[in-house]
């Protein structure tokens, strides 16, 4: 049973360009998480998707990132026109269930570097 | 939802040595879950707790919650060099199951 895929692991991008990250949860669970970590810092939440339905964006920059999990296809977090304090690792994590509580099954992460 | 304060920020240790790091919260908690994220890599579930004064054990690993629910620790008996890591305690983010995350507390073992 693989665990939470991540894609792509490293990711550069230049000032002003889009990065896209992708998740695919472990096999059974329909629930997502999105968190950001800074370097020396613990993880923030930014996201929790269904579905087709965002259920909690309170975490999220209320401009430049978006985030979607469709139908079919992994879940994606989308940042635009990204700045240098972007860089972070972006985690995302999935469970069989929502609603507290719940262990959460991280992926690998996927680190941002902005030039 | 509250933050979760974990204290030490950093801890080194010399291997065999004990190892304690702390959660606390101005707020009561549901329940505190504790991860371990090694040096590189992902964070990965250790155990959740949710009694008021549950103590549970995993090996060398000793995990406490706190009677009044707003404290928490994790204790490891005789260090080695494979505990190396940052362990986060994560609190309830609301009843959505996102979670909180302390700052974490950073073990280096020294062999």
């Amino acid at each position: 049973n693989a665990g939470v895929m991540q894609n792509p692991r490293h990711l550069v991008r230049r000032r002003g360009q889009e990065a896209r990250l992708r998740c695919s949860p472990m096999k059974g669970h329909s629930h997502v998480y999105w968190y950001r970590q800074l370097p020396e810092e613990g993880l923030k939440f930014m996201v929790y998707l269904q579905k087709e339905n965002i259920i909690d964006e309170s975490g999220m920059p209320k401009e430049r990132f978006s985030a979607e999990f469709p139908k079919e296809g992994p879940s994606i977090l989308r940042i635009q026109q990204v700045v240098r304090g972007d860089s972070a690792a972006y985690f995302c994590a999935s469970s069989p269930t929502g609603g507290a509580p719940n262990e959460q099954f991280f992926g690998p992460g996927t680190r941002l570097t902005v030039l | 939802g509250q933050q979760v304060m974990q204290i030490p920020q950093y801890q080194h240790v010399q291997e065999g040595e004990d190892f304690t790091t702390y959660c606390n919260s101005s707020t009561t908690l549901s329940n505190i879950q504790w991860y371990k994220q090694r040096p590189g890599g992902h964070p990965v579930f250790l155990i959740q707790l949710v009694k008021s004064g549950e103590v549970k054990k995993q090996k060398r690993l000793t995990f406490q919650f706190g009677e009044a629910k707003k404290n928490s620790s994790l204790h490891i008996t005789a260090t080695q060099t494979t505990d190396v890591g940052t362990y986060f305690c994560a609190r309830d983010g609301g009843s959505q199951g996102n979670l909180i995350f302390g700052k974490g507390t950073k073990l280096s073992v020294k062999p």
